[in-house]
């Protein structure tokens, strides 16, 4: 079964820029997640996704941050415009609708902000 | 905001040795998952116990769950230098189907 794939591994951006992140999760997963990893933290939910549509996205900061998953598979995450603050491991994460809700993630992205 | 705080923050053991983990937790839940972290596997699902559950196991894992400490705690017997990473704590509230909330971690070094 092929893992939870994500592009690009590693993006060094300078503040203001625009970036996006690509998620493409594994087969016949409808729930997606996106998470923040700052470094020395747990991973913090920034949306939720069953297939195309939104679940969750409570605590993503909309005002610069988007998401979308327009077919109900792969997804992208865009910042614009980044902030220091933004540095940090962006994870992707998918699971069954149904079962015990265990996740399997991505390797992530690693977004630096200069 | 982070649902609960893992105990010790950093651990370093000889191989061989158990390793235990602790986590608290905040507020009611329908289970509560470990998960490990390597540079080089990411994250890695490793056990889930479900809340009318108290312990279970899985190799060389032993988890248990107290819902009226709200806590939990991992132990890993006869480790070894594989098992260095971070290792998080994560819960899911009683609506099923919700994203995990996930604690700060607990470094792990085993030394050989």
């Amino acid at each position: 079964e092929a893992g939870v794939a994500q592009s690009p591994r590693y993006k060094i951006i300078e503040k203001r820029q625009s970036v996006a992140f690509w998620c493409n999760p594994i087969s016949g997963h409808a729930t997606l997640y996106w998470y923040q990893q700052i470094l020395g933290q747990g991973p913090k939910l920034l949306i939720q996704f069953q297939n195309n549509g939104v679940v969750d996205d409570s605590q993503l900061p909309k005002d610069r941050f988007s998401a979308e998953r327009l077919k109900g598979v792969d997804s992208t995450l865009k910042i614009q415009p980044a902030k220091l603050e933004d540095s940090a491991v962006y994870l992707c994460a998918s699971r069954w609708t149904s079962g015990n809700n265990e996740q399997f993630f991505g390797p992530g992205t690693r977004l630096t902000v200069l | 905001s982070q649902q609960g705080e893992e105990d010790p923050q950093a651990l370093s053991i000889q191989e061989g040795e158990n390793a235990t983990m602790n986590c608290s937790y905040k507020t009611s839940i329908n289970n509560l998952q470990w998960y490990r972290q390597n540079s080089g596997r990411g994250l890695v699902h490793l056990i889930l116990i479900r809340s009318n559950e108290r312990e279970k196991h899985s190799g060389r894992l032993r988890v248990t769950l107290d819902t009226s400490k709200k806590s939990s705690s991992l132990l890993i017997t006869a480790s070894r230098a594989a098992d260095t990473a971070s290792y998080f704590c994560a819960t899911v509230g009683n609506q099923a189907g919700t994203a995990l909330i996930f604690g700060k971690g607990t470094t792990l070094s085993v030394s050989s």
